[in-house]
């Protein structure tokens, strides 16, 4: 079955320190591949996704991620967190062409120490 | 811009009882999608429509039970609530934009089983 890993539970970081949090995925076809935030207390939001093209995707508040195919990989990164950056992070995939089902990974909650 | 709207937000509700989550959006999305969030268990998918009265079962269907009646609308109810459906419910939507389908999230509805 389709899965996706977080390997990262739980990350503790101080303010502009770099941030890169793990995203494997388990399928061997098209994905379609997203990080979701969700702030404390608040709702799912869309961060940045990859579709297809540079494999690169900047998304907002200046996060980026990096779309390894050969590794099944879509690590999310920062070069310098800020304290309103403590939330959880989700990964998730929907196969290419398939029903739009988000599979999500089980998340990483990220703490930023001022 | 209303996007999507869940109700109730909270609720506590006590064994065996029937409860019913609702889902509202705005944007004629074709997919809709329900997923309950637990800790360690990221969000999970119970079931989802593809269009008015065509509906799904995702990963975790067992005790729920959907309908879709309208496009707009994709009510959610646990027919005899167990202790182990106490968790935060989120209503999603996807349509189709320039890059591909993004699922954009409601602000979730904490249901508490006693």
């Amino acid at each position: 079955a389709q899965s996706v890993s977080q390997h990262n539970h739980h990350v503790i970081l101080s303010e502009a320190a770099s941030l890169e949090l793990g995203c494997n995925y388990s399928y061997g076809g098209t994905v379609n591949l997203f990080w979701y935030v969700q702030y404390p207390g608040q709702h799912l939001q869309l961060l940045l996704k990859y579709f297809s093209g540079d494999p690169l995707v900047k998304g907002i508040k200046g996060f980026e991620a990096e779309f390894i195919k050969s590794k099944f990989s879509f690590n999310l990164r920062k070069p310098s967190v800020q304290w309103s950056d403590t939330a959880e992070y989700f990964c998730a995939v929907t196969l290419g062409g398939a029903t739009n089902k988000l599979i999500f990974g089980t998340g990483t909650l990220l703490a930023v120490q001022p | 811009d209303a996007g999507i709207t869940q109700s109730p937000r909270y609720k506590i509700t006590e064994t065996g009882r029937q409860v019913t989550l609702m889902c509202h959006q705005t944007w004629s999305h074709s997919y809709m999608f329900w997923y309950r969030q637990d800790l360690g268990h990221g969000l999970r998918l119970i079931y989802y429509s593809a269009a008015a009265d065509i509906t799904d079962k995702g990963e975790v269907p067992d005790g729920y039970v959907v309908s879709r009646s309208k496009t707009e609308n994709f009510p959610l109810t646990l027919e005899s609530a167990t202790r182990s459906q106490t968790s935060v419910y989120f209503c999603a939507s996807s349509g189709t934009d320039l890059s591909g389908n993004t699922i954009y999230f409601g602000e979730g509805s904490w249901l508490t089983v006693v």
